[in-house]
This record gives structure tokens, sequence and C-alpha cells, in this order.
């Protein structure tokens, strides 16, 4: 277990709607990290929070945001869902104020839009 | 855009035997290297990463080697296990603890008993 947990699961959706995914990150890390990974393929970065605020962001459209708590905990939201939306969605937390260290991924959320 | 990616899709191994897997990359700016193993229904899971101010590092069982002038990365795992079957990735980014990966399509290894 790497200590990074996100939620729900599982998720299913219409399209146009709209989905908040949660993580919570490895007790001491600041830093969260968002992919998307759709089938057979890897994993493509969306965003980074650190210390509350974005820090770099991936060829997603602004329908894709997000949020970093001061627990640092975070939120990906996803506004006016496509089928293409569909994906397992993962986090990642590290600790950049560090060398050396390396970002634990959760188990994901994998999202279907119908 | 520049990109990393994996020679081949899948990789069918003898258990015992040693596994090689192959990644280029395209992205002459890139300054670390990190190979992650993901398994059914996981997310990926940190294997060994490498700077490129190195060429070759070793962990258990795993050896990474990078090739510079060719934009070239492998990944050796020796005496391969059945629990070694898994999908696997490798990544690249600008600096180490910077995280905002860019991934290859992966290999996918399945090892025959």
């Amino acid at each position: 277990e790497t200590g990074v947990t996100q939620s729900p699961t599982h998720l299913i959706k219409t399209r146009g709607q709209q989905v908040t995914l949660r993580c919570s990150s490895q007790s001491g890390h600041n830093t969260v990290s968002w992919y998307q990974q759709a089938l057979g393929q890897g994993p493509q970065f969306i965003f980074q929070y650190y210390r509350e605020e974005e820090n770099g962001r991936g060829n997603f459209p602004p329908r894709f945001s997000g949020l970093q708590f001061p627990n640092y905990s975070s939120e990906l939201n996803v506004n006016a869902l496509e089928l293409d939306d569909s994906a397992l969605y993962l986090c990642a937390s590290s600790e950049c104020d560090r060398a050396d260290t390396e970002a634990f991924f959760g188990q994901g959320t994998r999202l279907t839009v119908v | 855009g520049e990109s990393v990616g994996l020679h081949l899709p899948t990789l069918s191994v003898q258990e015992g035997d040693n596994s090689i897997i192959n990644c280029a990359y395209s992205n002459s700016a890139s300054d670390y290297f990190i190979w992650y193993k993901q398994e059914s229904g996981k997310g990926p899971q940190f294997i060994i990463d490498i700077r490129s101010n190195m060429d070759k590092r070793q962990g258990q069982r795993v050896t990474v080697l990078l090739n510079k002038t060719v934009k070239h990365l492998s990944l050796q795992i020796a005496a391969t296990q059945p629990g070694d079957s898994a999908v696997y990735f490798c990544a690249e980014n600008r600096r180490p603890n910077d995280y905002k990966l860019s991934f290859g399509a992966g290999t996918t290894v399945t090892v025959r008993a």
C-alpha cells in the first residue's frame, strides 16, 4: 500500500454531466499530480498542485480543473463530460521540497461516461 | 511533439530467464527517467530511476541502462518470476522531484511457467 487513496474507485456518468474525483496524499507529501490513463495507454499528465496552487498543466482543456486543500488532499473536477473522458484517473503524491524522493500513485478512479 | 515510447507492446518470457524492456525518448532536455510497473487494477508502482548524469543503475533484480547518445533506456529484470507479469512503463521528467511525468504506452510482460 502506498498511503495514497482515491475515491470513488468506480463511477459511471452521463455525457454532459460533471464529476469530482478525490485524492488523499501520503502523509508528509505536499504535491499532488493528476493523470488520465485511457485503456491500453500510458498515463497522461493533467496538472499538478503544490502547496494549494496549480504548478503546471498538461494538454487538457479548461473543463478539467482542480483544487488542493490545506491538508494537501486534492480534487479533480471535470465539467461537460465527453465519451472520450472515460479512463482511469490516477493521482500521485510527492514531496517536491526534498531531493531524492519518489511519487506514489493511488489505485485510481475508473470513470465511464455513457 | 516529443514523447517517450517503448519499442514493443508485448514481451513473453520464460520463468527464470532475464527480461529486457526497451524505451526510446526524444526529448533531449529530459534529465530524469523512471520505470514503473502496473498490475491489473492498480496504480503504477515505482521500480527504479536514473538521472541523466548516469548510464547505469542497479536495484534488486533490476538494472536500468541509459544511452543518451541514441536516447534509449532499458530495464533488465534478472531471473524473471511470475509476479513480474505486468505492464511496464518508462517515464521521463525534466528534473528529479518535479513529477510532471511523460509516460510511454507500456510493454505488457507475460511470464511463462
